[in-house]
């Protein structure tokens, strides 16, 4: 069993839409959780971080993290196609020391 | 800023050869990071270098090395090439002071003929 899973996709949605996307992991010891992303042939580019349990919100994109569940999201509200790329959750027992990461999830938003 | 930079951005090599990649971090980060990744994967860690030292390693064989000099530049190092080392590899910078970002550069296509 992988220490994180998540769906690879692709998920597909109309323009404006509300995307879930979602990782379950197995490590109760990861306490520092992140959602990338990586469009096609590029690096992963950080989009959010989130230290413990709750929610962050950054303009556009929400993320969630429920430890007792092991289970991490990240919303984006009103999809644009310029969002279309993978999103890799990541998460870490310290800090940044040997991020562990999702098999990443490919969005397409159509126009 | 030029953030984090990798060269080469792309490399073409036979099995068994060598391979160094190169790895600029971010202005004012201390740790650097390697990571793999196949296609249609996540990254994968390959090890952290901290100080000029490997202070975290994942589960990679010796052919795989690196080295940190003092102006926290790095180098990635893979001997004996197989086909399976055909990947991207990725270099992440962040300071070690601090639990914060780590930025990710470019990354290296490295494929293996």
């Amino acid at each position: 069993q992988k220490e994180v899973e998540q769906d690879p996709g692709p998920l597909s949605v109309p323009e404006g839409a509300i995307v879930s996307l979602n990782c379950t992991y197995s490590n109760s010891a990861f306490q520092y959780f992140m959602w990338y992303r990586q469009y096609s042939r590029k690096g992963p580019e950080l989009l959010m971080y989130t230290y413990s349990s709750g929610n962050k919100e950054d303009g556009r994109f929400t993320a969630q993290v429920d430890k007792s569940s092991k289970y991490i999201s990240l919303f984006i509200r009103d999809s644009q196609p310029s969002d279309s790329a993978t999103y890799l959750c990541a998460m870490s027992a310290k800090g940044f020391q040997k991020l562990v990461f999702g098999t990443g999830t490919r969005l397409l938003v159509s126009p | 800023d030029a953030g984090v930079t990798q060269s080469p951005t792309h490399l073409i090599k036979t099995r068994g050869q060598q391979v160094t990649l190169r790895c600029s971090p971010k202005s004012g980060h201390d740790t650097v990071s390697w990571y793999q990744q196949a296609l249609g994967q996540g990254p994968q860690f390959i090890f952290q270098y901290y100080e000029e030292e490997e202070r975290q390693r994942g589960n990679f064989p010796d052919r795989f090395s690196g080295h940190q000099f003092p102006n926290y530049s790095s180098e990635l190092n893979v001997n004996a090439l197989l086909l399976g080392d055909s990947a991207l590899y990725l270099c992440a910078s962040s300071p070690d002071s601090m639990n914060t970002e780590a930025f990710f550069g470019q990354g290296t296509r490295l494929t293996v003929v």
